[in-house]
């Protein structure tokens, strides 16, 4: 059973215009949440986490945004740069519990020049 | 920085060969884990290990086993490669007593991958 979807596989977009990532979770113990982007032949690298007491986090063109209620978290690129074309993986934890990171499938995303 | 290494970045290993694949951690991280990536399934957690000596099953552990022997290197053994396990493996680490502390032991540091080919 799939605890964390991505339900695009793919997405594309235009330079400089927003690129709007989504995830869903089942679990409602969990708390804390990661996105990861990761490059091809390359290992997954941190991009941000917002922990369940919070419904938002930004750092620079990076925003994640948390609606418990939905079991829906959203990562919002301004602006979107070609180098920022990558597969996005969302990923969620249950702190104090098995603390294993239960990742999605991850969202292919293309930044078009 | 956190860096993680793992020994191979390309593999290509026959049916039935003994397989291992080195991870190397630098920053003193408690907690290391083995990850296969393939296309349309994401990443699916191999094992992991707490702390040196210490080993728990993840979710497709079946072909597969590890060794940590010291706390920096946690090693994937590949007891008889089958074609199915071609993959991209990865190896993280995640600093979870450490100065880092408090949320920020949630976050894993991923290796460069190695990808393994049997044939």
């Amino acid at each position: 059973d799939q605890q964390v979807k991505q339900n695009s596989p793919s997405l594309s977009v235009q330079e400089g215009r927003i690129s709007i990532l989504n995830c869903d979770y089942t679990n409602s113990m969990f708390d804390y949440f990661l996105w990861y982007k990761k490059y091809p032949a390359e290992g997954p690298t941190f991009l941000i986490s917002i922990s369940s007491i919070k419904d938002k986090n930004e750092d620079g063109r990076f925003t994640v945004f948390l609606n418990k209620s939905a079991k829906h978290l959203s990562l919002h690129i301004v602006p979107s740069q070609p180098g920022d074309s990558a597969v996005y993986f969302c990923a969620s934890i249950t702190q104090g519990g098995s603390e294993k990171l239960v990742f999605g499938k991850g969202t292919k995303l293309t930044v078009n020049p | 920085d956190v860096k993680v290494t793992q020994s191979s970045r390309y593999l290509v290993k026959r049916t039935g060969e003994k397989v291992f694949l080195e991870c190397v951690q630098d920053m003193d991280h408690e907690n290391m884990f083995w990850y296969r990536q393939d296309p349309g399934l994401g990443l699916r957690l191999i094992y992991f290990s707490y702390d040196v000596k210490m080993k728990e099953k993840g979710d497709i552990p079946e072909g597969y086993s590890v060794s940590r022997e010291k706390k920096e290197r946690f090693s994937l053994i590949l007891e008889s490669a089958s074609t199915n396990q071609t993959s991209m493996y990865l190896c993280a680490s995640r600093n979870f007593r450490g100065l880092a502390g408090g949320l920020g032991k949630n976050i894993q540091y991923f290796g460069a991958g190695t990808r393994l080919s049997v044939l």
